[in-house]
This record gives structure tokens, C-alpha cells and sequence, in this order.
């Protein structure tokens, strides 16, 4: 089975802060993605990667940044925090393949709280 | 950006009843992906079906099936003899095969599952 590791499950920071979401995956997957999920707005694409070193903006990039060094590692960066970015991260991956059917799996969320 | 929307943010259950879950979306393209995933308490969001737009055939899953609807752009999530460990958030997911989305999905806001005795 695939394993979408997020680093952690709970994390409380402060405004102003830089802050680093860590998301590794086990199974080779060429294509990443960092959503946000919020009550009532459902899911939201903040970044992806096509591959290593390839990013690309979503729909809400604002306030954040990532980086892909390696396959296996997308990291998800708030610059200065802000508490409106209070809210459940989730990283998840994809194996692409030719004729695109392939689905995303995900890790199991970082709620991320800004005081 | 195509729309995904569900309509019914909450939805109720008994247990070995059966449940649908409406989903409708806008899109003008031919060809794509939709996916049904299931985000339980426990918060790990799993993929419970997906369908081929290209296919006519509603997919199913165990006691998960779809009723596809593709000129009317609706794809429905039925749970037959409904179980407690149903119980979750049920997201409808829309994918174009268009390469500029980086095959990101669309999410509905999803519809809140519970299953009573």
C-alpha cells in the first residue's frame, strides 16, 4: 500500500512565524500535492509538483510556498503565519499514468493552528 | 475551474439501509475523471470509487456504486446495506485530463454521513 507521511499530526504556532509542513511519500510518485481543508469549503489546492524541482501554483497560493528537492519529500512553507491560516493540511500523491486514472492518496492531515 | 458541488451537507442512515449522495459538476470538456472519497473521523481521506467519463458503465464497489449521468452531469454515490463504519465525509472529486491542473482534483464541499443503529 502507499504511505503518505504527514510529519505531524497537530501543530500549534504563532503569528509571524515560518513555518514548515513536511510530507514524504513511499511509493515513487512522480506528482504531489498540498491541499487545505476548511469547514464547509471543502478541499483546496494550495501547490503541486509535477516532479522533483517543479512546482506549480493552485487555486489559493497566497501566504505559501513549497519545495521539492527530492521525489519523496514535498514541503509546504508559510512565510510569516497568519491566523486565516488555521486549518487541516493535506499532502497527498499520484503515480501519473497514461490515460490519467490513476487516484491521489493522501496522508492523514496536520491540523495547523495559528495563535 | 470546473465546479463540484454536493448538495446535501449532511445526511442521515440506519444501519444496513441504503443512502445516496447527489453530486452534480460543470464542465465543458468530453473526458475525465470522477472519483467518491471517504475522509472518516480518523481523518485519512481513502478512495471509495471512480469513474471514466468515456465509460458508460456506472462503477461499482462492493456494496458502493455511482449512478452516472453524463449529460446531465451528475454523479451519484449509493451505499447499500449501509454499516457504522460508513459513517464519515464523503467528498465528490472532479479530474480533468487536461495537463495544465497537474491532474489536481476538484473537490465538492462535501456531505456528512451518519449511521444510526
Amino acid at each position: 500500500d502507499v504511505k503518505v507521511t504527514q510529519s505531524s499530526r497537530y501543530l500549534v504556532k504563532r503569528t509571524g512565524e515560518k513555518v514548515f509542513l513536511e510530507c514524504v511519500q513511499d511509493m515513487d510518485h512522480e506528482n504531489m500535492f498540498w491541499y487545505r481543508q476548511d469547514p464547509g469549503l471543502g478541499l483546496r489546492l494550495i501547490y503541486f509538483s509535477y516532479d522533483v524541482k517543479m512546482k506549480e501554483k493552485g487555486d489559493i497560493p497566497e501566504g505559501y510556498s513549497v519545495s521539492r528537492e527530492k521525489k519523496e519529500r514535498f514541503s509546504l512553507i508559510l512565510e510569516s503565519a497568519s491566523t486565516n491560516q488555521t486549518s487541516m493540511y493535506l499532502c497527498a500523491s499520484r503515480k501519473p499514468t497514461r490515460g490519467g486514472g490513476q487516484p491521489q492518496h493522501f496522508g492523514d492531515g496536520t491540523r495547523l493552528s495559528i495563535l | 475551474a470546473q465546479t463540484v458541488t454536493q448538495s446535501q451537507p449532511e445526511m442521515s442512515v440506519q444501519e444496513a439501509e441504503t443512502v445516496t449522495l447527489s453530486c452534480t459538476y460543470d464542465t465543458s470538456e468530453s473526458d475525465y475523471y470522477l472519483f467518491w472519497y471517504k475522509q472518516p473521523p480518523s481523518r485519512q481521506m481513502i478512495l471509495v470509487i471512480r469513474q471514466e467519463a468515456y465509460k458508460q458503465q456506472n462503477a461499482t464497489e462492493n456494496r458502493f456504486s455511482v449512478n452516472f449521468q453524463k449529460a446531465a452531469k451528475s454523479f451519484s454515490l449509493k451505499i447499500s446495506d449501509s454499516q457504522l463504519g460508513d459513517a464519515a465525509m464523503y467528498f465528490c472529486a472532479y479530474r480533468s485530463l487536461g495537463s495544465n491542473s497537474g491532474y489536481a482534483l476538484n473537490f465538492g464541499k462535501g456531505t456528512s454521513l451518519l449511521v444510526t443503529p
